[in-house]
């Protein structure tokens, strides 16, 4: 069964720092590309950044292009978000996914149940 | 960037009616687009990838059409644990964006 746990998140101060992490299990990760998707309280699903099997390429939204960073470590099965300078926006529950790259499209196949971010003085 | 633009944003309707919710794109993403049903407290769950192509374990009253800019989702016949929120989402390229959301109601 193809299990994404999502830990890390919590209460920081607009500024502050944080690190997500995403424990994937029941597939063999590195074959597969993965994105941290967010979701502000009430609000629609936000794409935030991916990373390809290899960890050779990424992408990022621009709304947190130089603020943040993805990154994987494919021994441990687990996907990270490295986010610095967070500010009130970044308020969000922050889902790690699947790219399930079906039929050529790529998307979302599998996701964690999420890790929530506040950002609040 | 590309914009999507769902619509309506919300919709109330009732147990056995067809319902469409459209999806446009502010350029062509070919056929890719993928749609998603989203439940309160709940992650997203794939419904159709590829504009038309049913994800595994969904059922046949879900269709999607469309290819360039234009696309939808129809239910053909409402089920009650159909009312949810439904995204499009291009993954045509980075950044991968999302429609805004539609809200499918109880009448």
């Amino acid at each position: 069964e193809v299990q994404l746990v999502e830990s890390g998140g919590g209460v920081v101060r607009p500024g502050g720092s944080l690190r997500l992490s995403c424990a994937a299990s029941g597939f063999t990760f590195d074959d597969y590309d993965m994105s941290w998707v967010r979701q502000a309280p009430g609000k629609g699903l936000e794409w935030v950044s991916g990373i390809n099997w290899n960890g050779g390429s990424t992408a990022y939204a621009d709304s947190v292009k130089g603020r943040f960073t993805i990154s994987r470590d494919n021994a441990k099965n687990s996907l990270y978000l490295q986010m610095n300078s967070l500010r009130a926006e970044d308020t969000a529950l922050y889902y790690c996914a699947r790219d399930g790259n079906l039929g050529g499209s790529h998307p979302f196949d599998y996701w964690g149940q999420g890790s929530l971010v506040t950002v609040s003085s | 960037d590309i914009q999507m633009t769902q619509s309506p944003s919300s919709l109330s309707a009732s147990v056995g009616d067809r319902v469409t919710i459209t999806c446009r794109a502010s350029q062509s993403i070919s056929t890719y687009l993928n749609w998603y049903q989203q439940k309160p407290g709940k992650a997203p769950k794939v419904l159709i990838y590829a504009a038309s192509s049913l994800q595994s374990g969904v059922p046949s009253r879900f269709s999607g059409s469309g290819s360039g800019t234009d696309f939808t989702l129809t239910i053909s016949s409402l089920q009650p644990e159909d009312f949810a929120t439904y995204h499009c989402q291009q993954s045509y390229s980075t950044p991968y964006t999302f429609g805004q959301g539609t809200k499918l109601e109880i009448k």
